[in-house]
């Protein structure tokens, strides 16, 4: 069973940091582009970033270039966003989705606050 | 970025009865590759989304065959043939054509 598991969302102050995690099985999480996306409160959903299978490509939505980075760990089936300069409009529910674009499996989310 | 813009936004909806939505893109949503990967997303109450259909108007396993998509240039449907209690929620469409992928507003079903 392909399973996704998000961690790491908590509350943080504007210009903090914070690093989420995706721990998957179920499948050969190498052989699959990963990606993040994120839901603010009361808004629709956002393609945060994404992963090539080897991590040799990153791509990020404009909103978070420069801030955010996407990696992975394929030894530990592991995704990671690491966040910096936290702003109150990355206010949001953090989801890790497999394939990339393809987005056919989600897991359950985690919630990150930035708020003083 | 390529614009998607779903109606209605609110889609009060009797049980039994069919719904529909629509999404249209600002741009063309064919790849190098061919294929135009145009999907849709449900997501009910307290969970995380669910891919419903995938490249236009392939159902994802376990999908009830009353979803349907439908398609093509810039212009895409998605069709439930009779609303039940469960299909309440949002639902989403995506391009993952172009990068950055985006998604629709949302569309939220309800029952009346």
């Amino acid at each position: 069973e392909v399973q996704l598991v998000e961690s790491g969302g908590r509350l943080v102050q504007p210009g903090g940091s914070l690093r989420l995690s995706c721990a998957a099985s179920g499948f050969r999480f190498s052989n699959y582009y990963m990606g993040w996306v994120r839901r603010p409160p009361g808004k629709g959903l956002e393609w945060v970033a994404n992963i090539k299978e080897d991590g040799s490509e990153k791509y990020y939505v404009d909103s978070v270039k420069g801030r955010f980075t996407i990696s992975r760990d394929n030894a530990e089936n592991s995704l990671f966003l690491q966040m910096n300069s936290l702003r109150d409009e990355d206010t949001a529910v953090y989801y890790c989705a497999r394939g990339g674009g393809a987005a056919d499996f989600w897991g359950q989310g985690t919630l990150v606050t930035v708020s003083s | 970025d390529a614009v998607m813009t779903q109606s209605p936004l609110s889609l009060p909806v009797t049980l039994g009865q069919p719904a529909s939505i629509s999404c249209r893109s600002s741009q063309g949503l064919v790849h190098t590759d061919g294929n135009i990967y145009l999907h849709w997303f449900q997501q009910r109450p307290g969970q995380s989304p669910r891919r419903l259909i995938y490249k236009i108007s392939n159902r994802d396993s376990g999908v009830p065959d009353r979803f349907g998509g439908s398609g093509s240039g810039t212009d895409f449907t998605l069709k439930i043939s009779r609303v039940e209690a469960e299909d309440v929620g949002f639902y989403y469409c995506m391009q993952a054509t172009h990068w950055p992928h985006t998604f629709g507003q949302g569309t939220k079903l309800e029952i009346k």
